[in-house]
């Protein structure tokens, strides 16, 4: 097991442009987050699912702003007509409610930098 | 609303020295927090976490956090700094037992003075 892995690392896209971040959970982890981060801040809660649940979105930042996690495995992120206030690390989580021993532990993702020029 | 307040955006200390990063949170609910780490070029990663039980809790490595319900603080403090240690350290709150939305502090950057 290699840990949470995202998909692109870094984004480059101009404004306007629709981009889609994809996040692979720990095999078997069956809750997925997402967070953005910003310079200078912590890291923000957008969303999360469990299995293909979506629990919670009323913190996406906006209808341009939607996530899915179809077969409750690995996850997208789409923002649509980015804007330069999306430039952010967007940054995947996951966790176990079956594994004891790391029960309440959230295991985050190495992140996806987006750039909005 | 949960919220988390880090004081301090970077604390500089030299090798071997004490250290104390300082947390408080407000919620209106049970909560449970947790020290989460990100050193250079990685993922954040669990430090510790105070659940439930002994307020005083330890990581691996030598960090200690000491929830104090009256002052609404979760301060993290190690006895002496390595090199090592260097990196950015976030306060996090849970109403959900860790498994819900985290919220997180602003995060204390430890510089380690040689």
């Amino acid at each position: 097991d290699t840990g949470v892995s995202q998909d692109p690392r870094h984004k480059i896209t101009k404004r306007g442009q629709n981009v889609t971040f994809r996040c692979d959970p720990i095999s078997e982890h069956n809750r997925l987050y997402w967070y953005r981060q910003t310079l200078g801040q912590g890291p923000e809660f957008l969303t999360y699912f469990q299995n293909e649940a979506q629990l919670e979105k009323s913190r996406l930042l906006s209808d341009r702003f939607s996530a899915e996690r179809p077969k409750g495995s690995f996850s997208t992120l789409e923002i649509q007509r980015t804007e330069q206030g999306d430039s952010a690390m967007y940054l995947c989580a996951s966790s176990s409610m079956t594994d004891r021993s790391s029960y309440n532990e959230q295991f985050f993702g190495p992140g996806t930098r987006l750039t909005v020029l | 609303a949960q919220s988390v307040t880090q004081l301090d955006s970077q604390v500089p200390v030299f090798e071997e020295a004490p250290v104390e990063l300082r947390c408080n949170y407000s919620s209106s609910v049970s909560v449970y927090l947790f020290w989460y780490v990100q050193y250079p070029n990685q993922g954040l990663q669990l430090l510790l976490k105070y659940l439930s039980g002994s307020t005083l809790v330890e990581s691996i490595n030598g960090f200690e956090a000491e929830f104090n319900k009256s002052q609404t603080s979760f301060h993290l403090r190690k006895p002496s700094v390595h090199i090592s240690d260097t990196a950015e350290y976030f306060c996090a709150v849970s109403d959900g037992f860790g498994n819900e939305k985290l919220t997180f502090g602003t995060g204390t950057r430890l510089t380690i003075i040689p």
